[in-house]
């Protein structure tokens, strides 16, 4: 069964600084890579979506690698500002067309 | 835009009452999911419809059933309300290719008394 894994839980950092958010999947048999963005009490909303045989996506300041065979993503955030501050999700679609998601990090960006 | 809209942004129902969650999605999409996130637990998916009349078991359909009779809209349906059952419900929608991202309505939180 596929399971993902965030770290870290929860990331706070002052304003400009660019940061890393990694997702880790454990079974490499995926369709594609999602990055998804919620804010508190509100539904999630996409970020980028990275398709297996892609290396990465770039969407104004934010980037996210795939490397398939290690199970590993990363969300690359430049230059952060307090708006960026939310959860951010990943999740991978398997098989099924389900997608399995990890428990998020949990990002505040201090002015 | 994509729209998905939920019938409720809160509810608030006793033990063992009947409950029915609604979401309707504008992009004639094929595939449409219901999930319930609790801290700690994260999203887990509860059921799937990938066709008007067709359904299929997630992680935790237990407690649970689902309706699509029209390709727009997607109901869950607790048949009896329990505590635990007291969660924020998410509803999406997406296409029926890999490369089509889900695109998620607001949320219910529903509240078990």
């Amino acid at each position: 069964k596929q399971e993902v894994t965030q770290i870290p839980a929860a990331l706070s950092v002052p304003e400009g600084e660019n940061l890393v958010l990694n997702c880790s999947f454990t079974d490499s048999a995926i369709y594609n890579l999602q990055w998804f963005r919620q804010d508190p009490g509100k539904g999630l909303t996409s970020l980028l979506l990275i398709q297996s045989s892609q290396r990465e996506q770039t969407s104004g300041r934010l980037n996210a690698s795939l490397d398939k065979s290690s199970g590993r993503s990363t969300l690359y955030i430049a230059a952060s500002q307090p708006g960026d501050s939310a959860t951010y999700l990943c999740a991978v679609l398997n098989a099924g067309n389900m997608l399995t998601f990890g428990g998020g990090t949990r990002l505040m960006v201090k002015p | 835009d994509v729209k998905v809209t939920q019938s409720s942004r809160y509810l608030v129902k006793r033990t063992g009452e009947k409950v029915f969650l609604e979401c309707v999605q504008d992009m004639d999409h094929e595939n449409m999911f219901w999930y319930r996130q609790d801290p700690g637990l994260g999203l887990r998916l509860i059921y799937f419809s990938y066709d008007v009349k067709m359904k299929e078991k997630g992680d935790i359909p237990e407690g649970y059933s689902v309706s699509r009779e029209k390709k727009e809209r997607f109901s869950l349906i607790l048949e009896s309300a329990s505590t635990n059952q007291t969660s924020m419900y998410l509803c999406a929608s997406s296409g029926a290719g890999t490369t089509d991202t889900q695109y998620f309505g607001p949320g219910t939180r529903l509240t078990v008394l």
